[in-house]
């Protein structure tokens, strides 16, 4: 079957510190790959995604590279900033043509200056 | 582009009551998700729609939870009757057709900003 397992939290960090936040997956194909981020109050959105083997995707200063061979997409940011602080979702989508996604449990990240 | 819109923003009912939820998706998209979020279960698909079709309802409760969607502007998820422990943020989510002239790829989803439902 199709799941994801992230690391849990919560994450607390200082500001300017690197963050990593560790996401594995099972699937029975080929899945794309997502970082979704939802910030207190909101729903979630979109940070950061990849759809094939070895894809890096970017964005707002984080990176999560597809990694087939250890089944991971790890989340990391160099330096951290207090806007940064919410709770953060990998998620995946099992096959091309399907709009439906495997989120994992989150994982929350507080900043502190 | 407004963007997912979702009605009311806060509810407050008592146990027994019907409550319904509303989402507008984004114009063009052709799937639709409602999901609920709490402390203790996180983030849990309940249905979603591909071109106003159920396509997955594993993830709703029990019975008092009902989803349609009429058209492709417009959705709703009801509640009959609420219980307490359906207290939750809801969220609904569109996306569009992957491949699209949108460019999205699989499983890109658009969130609203949640209902926050608490029956008493």
């Amino acid at each position: 079957g199709n799941s994801v397992t992230q690391m849990e939290g919560p994450v607390t960090l200082s500001e300017e510190a690197f963050l990593t936040i560790n996401c594995t997956y099972t699937a029975t194909g080929y899945p794309s790959l997502f970082w979704y981020v939802q910030y207190p109050g909101e729903g979630l959105q979109l940070l950061l995604k990849a759809t094939k083997a070895d894809d890096k995707g970017s964005n707002k200063g984080f990176e999560a590279t597809y990694r087939k061979e250890t089944t991971s997409f790890h989340l990391e940011k160099g330096s951290v900033q207090v806007s940064d602080s919410a709770v953060y979702f990998c998620a995946l989508s099992d096959r091309a043509g399907a709009n439906n996604l495997f989120f994992g449990t989150g994982t929350r990240l507080t900043v502190i200056p | 582009d407004a963007g997912v819109i979702q009605s009311p923003r806060h509810e407050v009912t008592e146990m027994g009551q019907e409550v319904t939820l509303r989402c507008k998706p984004i114009s063009g998209h052709n799937s639709l998700f409602w999901y609920r979020q709490t402390m203790m279960r996180g983030l849990e698909l309940l249905i979603y729609f591909n071109n106003n079709v159920p396509i997955d309802d594993s993830g709703m409760p029990e019975d008092r939870f009902s989803a349609k969607m009429p058209n492709a502007s417009f959705s709703t998820l009801k509640i009959q009757p609420s219980e307490p422990r359906d207290s939750a943020v809801y969220f609904c989510a569109s996306s569009p057709t992957p491949g699209s002239s949108s460019g999205r790829v699989s499983g890109e989803q658009f969130f609203g900003p949640g209902t926050r439902l608490t029956v008493l």
